[in-house]
């Protein structure tokens, strides 16, 4: 069964304070890897996509890193406007279809 | 208006009603999604439209019933809802249903409860 994990599922930063969030995946056929930022009674908001191993991808304070098991979303120096809810996506060759995770809340405090 | 919008943000329906979710995307894209995002869960696949002809139903309950009229407009019709069924329920675009470089292109979403 295709399935998409994150963690921590929860993340307190203070500002400045750079960390990682982690997505690990056991699916049949990557096709490819999504980032998506929610904010609080919003919808997701693309961020990135990779699409193989050693791919990296960056924009502004985040930088998106794929290895054949897992990604890691990192954010440098974050602010308090970095607070909210980082999901992962992968996309399963075949199907095609867009696997979920579950989410990481993150807060940065000021 | 720009972008993908649901209407309505917020709505409270009884087990017996009938409502209809309104989303309308403003970006030229050929296909359209629904979600159902619950606490906790990750977000699910409920139906994929590809120019206006539904390509996906992911085992979704008959009390459910989307509609396609064109390519810029979607629905969501709800009947006999369950309170289980309380949760946001988000409509995506896309350039193309299928394919590896497609990113989805949300609304805010429409926050239901069931009584």
């Amino acid at each position: 069964e295709d399935q998409v994990t994150q963690s921590p599922e929860a993340l307190r930063l203070q500002e400045g304070e750079s960390s990682s969030l982690n997505c690990s995946y056991t699916v049949s056929g990557l096709r490819g890897l999504f980032w998506y930022r929610q904010d609080p009674g919003k919808g997701p908001e693309f961020l990135f996509t990779l699409y193989s191993a050693g791919e990296e991808k960056e924009k502004e304070r985040l930088k998106a890193t794929l290895t054949k098991k897992e990604s890691f979303l990192h954010i440098t120096a974050p602010k308090p406007e970095d607070s909210a809810t980082y999901l992962c996506a992968v996309q399963v060759g075949g199907s095609e279809k867009l696997v979920f995770g579950k989410g990481t809340k993150l807060t940065v405090n000021p | 208006e720009t972008g993908v919008t649901q209407t309505p943000r917020h709505l409270v329906m009884g087990m017996t009603n009938k409502k209809s979710l309104k989303c309308e995307q403003h970006l030229g894209h050929n296909a359209m999604y629904w979600y159902k995002q619950s606490a906790k869960k990750p977000l699910e696949l409920m139906f994929v439209y590809s120019l206006e002809e539904r390509v996906e139903n992911n085992s979704v309950p008959s009390r459910f019933s989307p509609e396609c009229p064109n390519s810029s407009h979607l629905f969501l019709h709800l009947h006999t809802l369950q309170p289980e069924d309380s949760a946001l329920y988000l409509c995506a675009s896309s350039q193309f249903p299928r394919g590896p470089r497609e990113k989805l292109f949300f609304g805010s979403g429409t926050q239901l409860s069931v009584l």
